[in-house]
Formats: C-alpha cells, structure tokens, sequence
C-alpha cells in the first residue's frame, strides 16, 4: 500500500516553544491530508484538513493561531503547535488519500511538553 | 467529520479464537466504509474495506459484514493471534469526499 512517513516519532519540548511535525506522502501526490490528535485510550479526533496551496479548515474549537498548518507541496503538509504547554502533549497522527479515498496514516508523532 | 473522545471498550479473546468486533455508524448515506487496526503508539494501519453496494467482503483472516438496515459493521477475525491485539477502528466515509468519521474503537486483547 502507499505510504505516508511522519516525522520526528517522538518530541519532548520545554512550555513555550514551538514544535513542527512534517507528514510526507512517499509514493503519491495529495492535494489534502488530514491531521489528528489522539489522548491515550481514545479514538482520533480530527484537528484540520490541509489543502495544498490554501488555507487549511479547521474542526470547531481547534485555534487555528495555536496549531499551524501549512500545505507547501503535493507530498508534504506540516503541522506547527505554537508556544506548547503541557496539555498540548498527545499524539499526533496525519493521513493522506490515495486513490481518492483509502486512507493511509503516519505513525505518529508522541508529544511531550514539559 | 470528527470522532468523539471516548474510553475504549475491550474484547478479551483466547488465541485461536475468532474475534467479532462492531461498530455502529451514524450516516445512512456512508458509502463507503473502513476498518483500521492501531496497535499501541502507532498511526492507524488499513484492514479492510467495503462499498455500500456488498454486505460482505472477506480478506486474508478477517470479514467485514455491513448491515444498512441498522447502520451497523462487524470484523470478524479469524484465529485470532497474539499479533492482532490491538485497537481496532471503523470509519464511515460520506460521497468519497474523504470526510472519514472514525468510531470509538475497541480494543481487542488476545490471550495465550
């Protein structure tokens, strides 16, 4: 199957700095992709869709000034979170479409704040 | 679409057992519907699929049967291994608009 890479795994970081997940399609081109947050024991929580060459969408009480989205390419969308606090830390999961609707995840990326 | 955050049930199975996991979706107009298996600080791994037009579909160990009348999906899982525990989603997509809904997910324990 197609693959999406997610980048770093894992990231431990002081409050008040900011962190950048990258979400990479290896092997097909997405013009959307999909982030998500995940707490421990629960389901996903979609955070924004990412359009490349617009503005991301975001989902209802997602601050868009806290977790910022950028779409530079057909094959990589990042994912900012701006000045972390400790409640920001959860994991963190993209998706890109191929083939127009299977859905293939990154592994995810572990966030701590300190 | 969004999934809300709830605490996962558990299906606890012996090895060699056949698991049914279920999931109700919310749309009737869904047509097109996956199962995804997450296992333990990972991202989400396809399974299976299946359009709104079959009520079955079989892979490599597993089946998913779909039930519109009653909006409502199962895994089956055969033989079940310690390799399948998991946690497993189903998600809903609406007119191939990749609005993907996930369910709650349950998570599936195999015992030796």
């Amino acid at each position: 199957g197609a693959v999406v890479s997610q980048h770093p795994s894992r990231v431990i970081c002081k409050s008040g700095t900011s962190v950048k997940i990258e979400c990479r399609s290896l092997d097909f081109q997405a013009t959307t992709m999909f982030w998500y947050r995940q707490f421990p024991k629960q389901s996903l929580m979609l955070m924004a869709t990412s359009n490349e060459g617009s503005k991301a969408t975001y989902e209802q009480g997602v601050e868009k000034d806290k977790f910022l989205i950028n779409h530079a390419s057909l094959t990589l969308s990042t994912l900012t979170v701006t000045s972390a606090h400790p409640e920001d830390s959860s994991f963190y999961i993209c998706s890109a479409p191929q083939g127009g609707e299977k859905l293939f995840f990154g592994s995810g990326t572990q966030l701590s704040v300190l | 679409g969004e999934s809300v955050g709830l605490h996962l049930p558990t299906l606890s199975v012996q090895e060699g057992d056949n698991s049914i996991i279920n999931c109700a979706y919310s749309n009737s107009a869904s047509d097109y519907f996956i199962w995804y298996k997450q296992e333990s600080g990972k991202g989400p791994q396809f399974i299976i699929d299946i359009r709104s037009n079959m009520d079955k579909r079989q892979g490599q160990r597993v089946t998913v049967l779909l039930n519109k009348t009653v909006k409502h999906l199962s895994l089956q899982i055969a033989a079940t291994q310690p390799g399948d525990s998991a946690v497993y989603f189903c998600a809903e997509i609406l007119n191939a608009g990749n609005m993907l809904t996930f369910g709650g997910g349950t998570r599936l324990m195999v015992k030796p």
